[in-house]
């Protein structure tokens, strides 16, 4: 079935600091999407994109679809305390198929 | 605008009972999707459901696992005689329409089933 190597698989910073992680796969996705999970709760929508090269920010948060549709990239600027949490890629091939998940982001904020 | 609505927030079962998660999509919501999430692992597709109509269920089990999104009330993952490897958090979402298209989809606080 289809894979998103997503990396790192956990990020320790500082406050302040911007973070970079991304997902890549072997196989082409026609939607890319960004989720953060919450000890307990349930994964909430970031950011969501549905073309090749498109680049799109919702806040400190930038993501990109890659030109080659086998990856995506999150950006978080300037870190604060609450971005502490999971960050989940999610691909999505097209119709009524399932989205296919990265294994997660694991982002810790030091004080 | 209530989001994606389980219940309940934790489950626990025994060995060789049934399990029932439900689930409530947002208002207008007519797609309901349900995952399964194993600790430090992502979420895995498990079954995609219109009103009264299984449309992909190609990520769950054949056997024990079974859903439904009836014309009226939420959708039901049903699991029976679990085992201890269904141990697991089961999450429910729901979007406008089909796959993500336009729409992406809204998930609920999932259920965390326990089998002891």
């Amino acid at each position: 079935g289809q894979q998103l190597n997503q990396s790192p698989q956990s990020m320790f910073i500082q406050e302040g600091e911007d973070v970079s992680m991304n997902c890549t796969s072997s196989s082409i996705f026609n939607t890319w999407l960004w989720y953060k999970q919450d000890p307990g709760e349930g994964p909430v929508l970031l950011i969501a994109l549905y073309k090749a090269g498109e680049l799109t920010s919702n806040g400190r948060l930038t993501a990109q679809f890659g030109i080659t549709r086998k990856d995506s990239f999150l950006n978080i600027s300037a870190s604060i305390p609450s971005d502490v949490g999971i960050y989940f890629c999610a691909g999505l091939v097209g119709g009524a198929d399932g989205l296919t998940f990265g294994k997660g982001t694991h982002l810790i904020i030091q004080p | 605008n209530a989001g994606v609505m389980q219940n309940p927030r934790h489950l626990v079962r025994r060995r060789g009972q049934e399990a029932r998660l439900r689930c409530s999509p947002m208002k207008g919501h007519s797609h309901v999707y349900w995952y399964r999430q194993l600790p430090e692992e992502g979420l895995k597709f498990m079954v995609y459901l219109q009103k009264e109509n299984i449309i992909d269920e190609s990520g769950m089990p054949k056997e024990r696992f079974s859903a439904e999104f009836p014309k009226e009330g939420p959708s039901i993952l049903r699991i029976q005689q679990v085992v201890r490897g269904d141990s697991a958090a089961y999450f429910c979402a729901s979007s406008t329409t089909a796959g993500t298209g336009k729409a992406p989809l809204h998930f609920g606080n999932g259920t965390r089933l326990t089998v002891t």
